[in-house]
């Protein structure tokens, strides 16, 4: 399968903990990557590898993973996180194409 | 400072055609694969096409497969994508990003860890 499937929408209370996940098959052979993108920006890298942030991503966003699902955590979650956030890997078909999920929408409360 | 610029969007008419470019800086612009990423309006990330950071290999979505071709120039350090037989679908923000990847704790990793700030292709008569 060449899909990656994330929530549309989740919302978080200021300074608690939320989830975001993304589902797919290709995430048995890839971590995913995980970008942040807020209105009339370019996407931002935050997650990729194992668990690594770029730098100047706060340590406040870290990622998971387990069998076919991925997770970005942010502990503590900041007004300026709201934003749109997607999942990201290569297609594990072998055929070489990139995959990214719908995005979930992020709204801090 | 490790920057893509894109240009040459604009607005142009169904079945026409029209090339991206995207300046790289402040890397090794050849030792690195390259991707376009384009966003509709109101919409999510589409994955467009990709290339290898020598030019010799080429990937496209199933979606303008046909339609687009990427190339690059190292000497010039600059992406191309250029767009043929333009659909009003086909409007959409355009990003260049660059491309890692590889193999670690037992899994792969992909990624793209620098973008541009996109260019604006309008399809419409």
């Amino acid at each position: 399968s060449s899909e990656l499937t994330q929530d549309p929408a989740v919302s978080v209370a200021l300074g608690q903990t939320v989830r975001i996940t993304c589902q797919g098959d290709s995430l048995r052979s890839y971590y995913a990557s995980w970008y942040q993108q807020k209105p009339g920006q370019a996407p931002v890298l935050v997650i990729y590898g194992k668990n690594n942030r770029p730098s100047g991503i706060p340590d406040r966003f870290s990622g998971s993973s387990s069998g076919n699902t991925a997770s970005l955590t942010i502990t503590g979650a900041q007004a300026e996180d709201e934003a749109d956030y997607y999942c990201n890997s290569r297609d594990s078909s072998g055929n070489q194409l990139v995959v990214f999920g719908g995005g979930t929408k992020l709204t801090v409360l | 400072e490790v920057q893509l610029v894109e240009s040459g969007g604009g607005l142009v008419q169904p079945g026409g055609s029209l090339r991206l470019s995207c300046a790289a800086s402040g890397f090794t612009f050849s030792s690195y694969a390259m991707s376009w990423v384009r966003q509709a309006p109101g919409k999510g990330l589409e994955w467009v096409s990709a290339i290898s950071g020598s030019g010799g290999s080429t990937y496209y979505a199933d979606s303008v497969k046909g339609r687009f071709t990427i190339s690059r120039d190292n000497s010039k350090n600059t992406l191309y994508l250029q767009m043929n037989s333009l659909r009003a679908e086909d409007t959409a923000v355009y990003y260049c990003a660059k491309d890692k990847r590889g193999y670690s704790h037992r899994r792969y990793y992909y990624y793209m860890d620098v973008w541009g700030k996109g260019t604006t292709v309008t399809v419409s008569s």
